[in-house]
């Protein structure tokens, strides 16, 4: 168990709607990081906040919108959801967040139908 | 630009045997590369990093080799087990300080 926790582990949707994954990073770990995983696209960097606050951003569509709150936890919010975001969406969580060792969440499956 | 990539998609290795992943990288300026392993069902798992600093690191039954000349990094796996059956992902520091992913290797156990 790494520590990170997100929620849904599933998630079935439709064309067109809006959903929210949500993730809490590791006790004391003040940095998040989303990312996509899609079977031919390999780990995608999404976007990366470090104690609330936006530090990277990496392929992320103007479509999808994250935040990190004030107790850490973090959402991500997609809309307008298309077949082709299917896919895996894992957070994961770092101490200081220069992307040193990485802990990952189990991951939020999206199904988009 | 930066790009990180992975030799073999796929790796069969009998049981007992080593096992050894290899991972190319563009930027010769990386000076951080990670190895993390990833079960099926599960989100990548860390297990091992170096600095460019080094060439070799080591650590429980897994070493990392570091090849700067020819910007090749590899994970060795000694006495592969059937627990080690997962994808593994090298990534590296990007310019941008953001790490970079490689596609994937899928290390495959045979009894």
């Amino acid at each position: 168990d790494s520590g990170v926790t997100q929620t849904p582990k599933h998630l079935i949707t439709a064309t067109g709607q809006r959903v929210t994954l949500r993730c809490s990073p590791r006790s004391g770990d003040l940095s998040v990081y989303w990312y996509q995983q899609s079977l031919d696209q390999g780990l995608q960097f999404l976007i990366q906040y470090y104690n609330g606050e936006e530090r990277a951003k990496g392929n992320i569509l103007e479509r999808f919108s994250a935040q990190q709150f004030p107790d850490l936890h973090s959402e991500l919010n997609l809309s307008s959801l298309e077949l082709g975001d299917s896919a895996l969406y894992f957070c994961a969580s770092s101490k200081q967040g220069a992307n040193e060792k990485l802990f990952f969440g189990s991951g939020t499956q999206l199904s988009v139908l | 630009g930066e790009s990180v990539g992975l030799h073999l998609p796929t790796l069969s290795v009998q049981e007992g045997d080593n096992s050894i992943i290899n991972c190319a990288y563009s930027n010769s300026a990386s000076d951080y590369f990670i190895w993390y392993k990833q079960e099926s069902g599960k989100g990548p798992q860390f297990i091992i990093d170096i600095r460019s600093n080094m060439d070799k690191r080591q650590g429980q039954r897994v070493t990392v080799l570091l090849n700067k000349t020819v910007k090749h990094l590899s994970l060795q796996i000694a006495a592969t087990q059937p627990g080690d059956s997962a994808v593994y992902f090298c990534a590296e520091m990007g310019s941008n300080y953001q790490l970079i992913w490689g596609a994937g290797t899928k290390l495959i156990i045979k009894p």
